[in-house]
């Protein structure tokens, strides 16, 4: 175990409603790194949270919003469901943004 | 563009053997190399990572390879054992790229009895 948790372990939306993912960093570690990994595809990097600000992002619509509280846990907001959202979103924490990243078991998101 | 390729996409081998897996990439300027073990519907696992300077990496039975030159890396795992039956996936990082790894679609290797 790596010490990272998420939950909701599973969640069904329909089209167009809001969903919240959370993610717990192990200790010690300031840095969470968000990834949506699409059934038989590698994970792709959606962002980056660093000391509570965002420290990067990857190339996903601004309906995919995050933040970083003060214990450093994070969220992972999508807005206005589409059903291409349908996937495993993997959370990683780390102890600085370079370090290896230590995953979570994930949140297998069904959109219907 | 920032790429990472993996091949074979499937392997089965019989438990006790020895398989290697192969990942070719197209980042730059690279930072570090990293091959996962992802069980299914579960986060990766971290087995090794490489910088440029370094060539060959062990974890147990697990031993990578990195040619920064060819920009390849391989993943040997020897006497195979059930457990090891997982997605192998090679992660790319690129310096400056603030966390943004490029990962690989990763080789899915069943072990059989």
């Amino acid at each position: 175990e790596t010490g990272v948790t998420q939950s909701p372990t599973h969640l069904i939306k329909t089209r167009g409603q809001q969903v919240t993912l959370r993610c717990s960093s192990q200790s010690g570690h300031n840095t969470v790194s968000w990834y949506q990994q699409a059934l038989g595809q590698g994970p792709q990097f959606i962002f980056q949270y660093y000391r509570e600000e965002e420290n990067g992002r990857g190339n996903f619509p601004p309906r995919f919003s995050g933040l970083q509280f003060p214990n450093y846990s994070s969220e992972l907001n999508v807005n206005a469901l589409e059903l291409d959202d349908s996937a495993l979103y993997l959370c990683a924490s780390s102890l600085h943004p370079r370090e290896t990243q230590y995953f979570g078991p994930g949140t297998r998101l069904l959109v219907l | 563009k920032n790429q990472v390729e993996q091949s074979p996409q499937s392997l089965i081998i019989l438990e006790g053997k020895n398989c290697t897996l192969q990942c070719n990439y197209t980042v730059s300027p690279f930072s570090n190399l990293r091959w996962y073990k992802q069980d299914t519907g579960r986060g990766p696992v971290s087995l090794t990572i490489m910088t440029f300077s370094e060539n060959t990496k062990s974890n147990g039975r697990y031993t990578a390879t990195l040619d920064a030159d060819t920009k390849q890396s391989s993943l040997h795992i020897t006497a195979s054992q059930l457990s090891d039956s997982a997605s192998y996936i090679c992660v790319v990082s690129a310096e400056g790229s603030q966390g943004n790894l490029i990962f690989g679609k990763g080789t899915k290797l069943s072990v059989k009895p």
